[in-house]
């Protein structure tokens, strides 16, 4: 049961455009939303975070939406860069950080 | 201070044979978990240790094991290695497994199992 899901298994956008990436969870226990980029041959890199009681945190170019009535986190770049080409995870916590639940990952690749 | 280190990075086994990773944290995190990365999966959740104790665990079959020792350091162990345990394994660490923050991952091992 695939209770954080990213249905897009890939996004292409152009520099300097708006990248979304969409993440939607089945588990409404879940307190806390993250999102994780990986690098190739690299472990994944903490990215940003939202707890459930907020509707939107931001830091910098990356903005992370939560719309809890329909299950649903997005994750924003603006403006889109080539250093973000990566692939990002999403991912959920419940009661702390024991045991999050990742998303199976969507590659952007940022296109110059 | 250094990050998340995890031995050996890659190697290879046959169907049959047990394998042990080694984890260790960054100094002075006491939470260690491990993931296991394959195509189409994602990250999924192995067990999780602190002080010593197992405090959560994956749906993942008993052959899948681990340990965590007094310094933090982790090993975890696949007994009777089959052709599907082929994956990217994956150790986090944080402060103590609680509240906000994120978590530290090393660059995983590579497991192939022929």
């Amino acid at each position: 049961d695939q209770q954080v899901k990213q249905n897009s298994p890939s996004l292409s956008v152009q520099e300097g455009r708006i990248s979304i990436l969409n993440c939607d969870y089945t588990n409404s226990m879940f307190d806390y939303f993250l999102w994780y980029k990986k690098y190739p041959a690299e472990g994944p890199t903490f990215l940003i975070s939202i707890s459930s009681i907020k509707d939107k945190n931001e830091d910098g170019r990356f903005t992370v939406f939560l719309n809890k009535s329909a299950k649903h986190l997005s994750l924003h770049i603006v403006p889109s860069q080539p250093g973000d080409s990566a692939v990002y995870f999403c991912a959920a916590s419940q009661g702390g950080y024991q045991k999050v639940t990742f998303g199976t990952g969507t590659k952007l690749q940022v296109i110059p | 201070k250094a990050g998340v280190t995890q031995t050996p990075r890659y190697l290879i086994k046959t169907r049959g044979q047990q394998v042990t990773l080694s984890c260790s944290p960054i100094s002075g995190h006491r939470s260690v978990s491990w993931y296991q990365q394959t195509p189409g999966q994602g990250l999924q959740f192995l067990f999780e240790y602190f002080s010593e104790t197992q405090r959560n665990k994956g749906n993942f079959p008993g052959r899948f094991s681990g340990r965590q020792f007094s310094n933090s350091r982790s090993e975890m162990n696949v007994s009777t290695l089959e052709l599907g345990d082929s994956a990217l394994y994956l150790c986090a660490s944080s402060l103590d497994g609680r509240g906000p923050g994120e978590l530290f991952f090393g660059e995983g091992s590579r497991l192939t199992v022929l």
